[in-house]
């Protein structure tokens, strides 16, 4: 079974609208940690947001948040105030375990094209 | 600030030839992670190492072996090279032994890896 999935594989958005990135995720260990990170078309990954399984408010970094609900095992990415840069694909990831320095399992990720 | 360094950037090879590449991690981080992109696909796990010793082990062909020096940095050699192992490789780092936001995984630029 897919550890991470993200049923979107594109999305468009048109600038500065709010856009909403679904993950959802399949794990039995009450210890996790949550990732989104953004693949522009350079290749580069870079790290947007983590939530962990014990956070109790919802992670934000600048235009950047994510809405976690630990009881539906969702962790969906909402970009704000959309811009052309944006573009890119977005893979959700997800760590196991007790131990912080487990691999991350990557989702199959979600192409966004932000319209002008 | 610092960031994660790869090297070389770009490698071609012919098919069952060699190649190594190079990891330095974050200064002060002593895990580092191998993974392995695909065209088109999600990043897959290799392997990784703390402290000098591997860690966990993914999807690694035995025809690649990894290991990490005492200066943290680490090399993941590719041996027998096959056509199916065009891909873009990523080195990530972390703190090993943190939680929550601490422990995030940052990646480098990725070696883009072309066997002919």
């Amino acid at each position: 079974a897919q550890k991470i999935t993200q049923t979107q594989p594109g999305m468009f958005v048109q600038e500065k609208e709010a856009v909403t990135l679904d993950c959802t995720y399949d794990t039995s260990d009450p210890s996790y940690g949550l990732f989104w990170y953004k693949q522009p078309s350079s290749g580069e990954m870079i790290f947007l947001i983590y939530q962990g399984s014990y956070d109790q408010q919802n992670a934000t970094e600048g235009r950047y948040s994510l809405n976690f609900q630990k009881a539906r095992k969702s962790a969906n990415l909402v970009i704000s105030a959309s811009q052309l840069g944006d573009s890119a694909m977005y893979f959700c990831a997800m760590r196991e375990g007790d131990s912080g320095n487990t691999p991350l399992v990557f989702g199959k990720g979600t192409r966004l094209s932000v319209i002008a | 600030a610092a960031g994660v360094i790869q090297s070389p950037r770009h490698l071609i090879k012919e098919k069952r030839e060699t190649a190594t590449l190079k990891c330095y991690p974050i200064p002060r981080h002593d895990t580092v992670y191998w993974y392995q992109q695909g065209p088109g696909q999600d990043p897959q796990f290799l392997i990784s190492f703390y402290e000098k010793m591997q860690s966990d082990k993914g999807s690694i062909p035995d025809r690649f072996s990894a290991q990490q020096f005492s200066d943290y940095h680490s090399e993941l050699n590719m041996s027998s090279l096959e056509l199916g192992d065009s891909a873009l490789y990523f080195c990530a780092s972390s703190l090993g032994l943190s939680w929550g936001y601490q422990e995030t995984q940052y990646f480098g630029p990725g070696t883009r890896l072309l066997v002919l």
